[in-house]
């Protein structure tokens, strides 16, 4: 079945380093890729997504490209800040509209 | 705008016991989702339901049942609590179709099973 792998964290950076967060995954078919970011006591919240091979999606500095040689979707940050730890989740959805998580990976930033 | 709502907050249940957690969304969203939240695993669908009147499993729905009565709701119902349903339920919606949709999630339900 589907499936989506990330990297093990917590991944700790200082801030304004740069952030790479790999996710590959499994799919039959050609999935829509997601990445979610999840603060601390919160739920989860859509942070970027593509939806074809090639797309990159962007947002708050963050970015990544669907890469359906590769079957990757990796989150990339030139500059981290304090404010972006947190558990970053890679998803994927095929049109049986099932979303399927990784494990998340903690990021945890200081100054 | 309230977006989904999920009830309890947080519940410490005995074991055996039977429990429903709420699950209310007023974006008339047709996609509606369970998910537990666990260290290590991420989150783990429980069900799905595309649409009103139907369900789905996930990837571990054994212990749980869902109905879908409306578009608005989807509660998840523990018929008979064991310790390893300790968890964090989080409830989630979104449009269905095309599968690229956004996916709303509520603030979620600790729940502890002793």
């Amino acid at each position: 079945g589907d499936s989506v792998t990330q990297m093990e964290g917590p991944v700790t950076l200082s801030e304004e380093a740069f952030l790479t967060i790999n996710c590959t995954y499994t799919a039959t078919g050609y999935p829509s890729l997601f990445w979610y970011v999840q603060y601390p006591g919160e739920g989860l919240q859509l942070l970027l997504k593509a939806t074809k091979a090639d797309d990159k999606g962007s947002n708050k500095g963050f970015e990544a490209t669907y890469r359906k040689e590769t079957t990757s979707f990796h989150l990339e940050k030139g500059s981290v800040q304090v404010s972006d730890s947190a558990v970053y989740f890679c998803a994927l959805s095929e049109n049986t509209d099932k979303l399927i998580f990784g494990t998340g990976t903690r990021l945890q930033v200081f100054p | 705008i309230a977006g989904i709502t999920q009830a309890p907050t947080s519940q410490i249940l005995a074991a055996g016991r039977r429990m429903t957690l709420r699950c209310t969304q007023d974006m008339r969203h047709n996609a509606m989702y369970w998910y537990r939240q666990d260290l290590g695993l991420g989150l783990r669908l429980i069900h799905y339901s595309n649409t009103a009147g139907t369900t789905g499993k996930g990837e571990v729905p054994d212990g749980y049942s869902v109905s879908r009565a409306n578009t608005d709701d989807f509660p998840l119902t523990l018929a008979s609590a064991v310790p390893s349903q300790t968890s964090v339920y989080f409830c989630a919606s979104r449009k269905a179709g095309t599968g690229n949709t956004e996916a709303f999630f509520g603030q979620g339900t600790r729940l502890t099973v002793v």
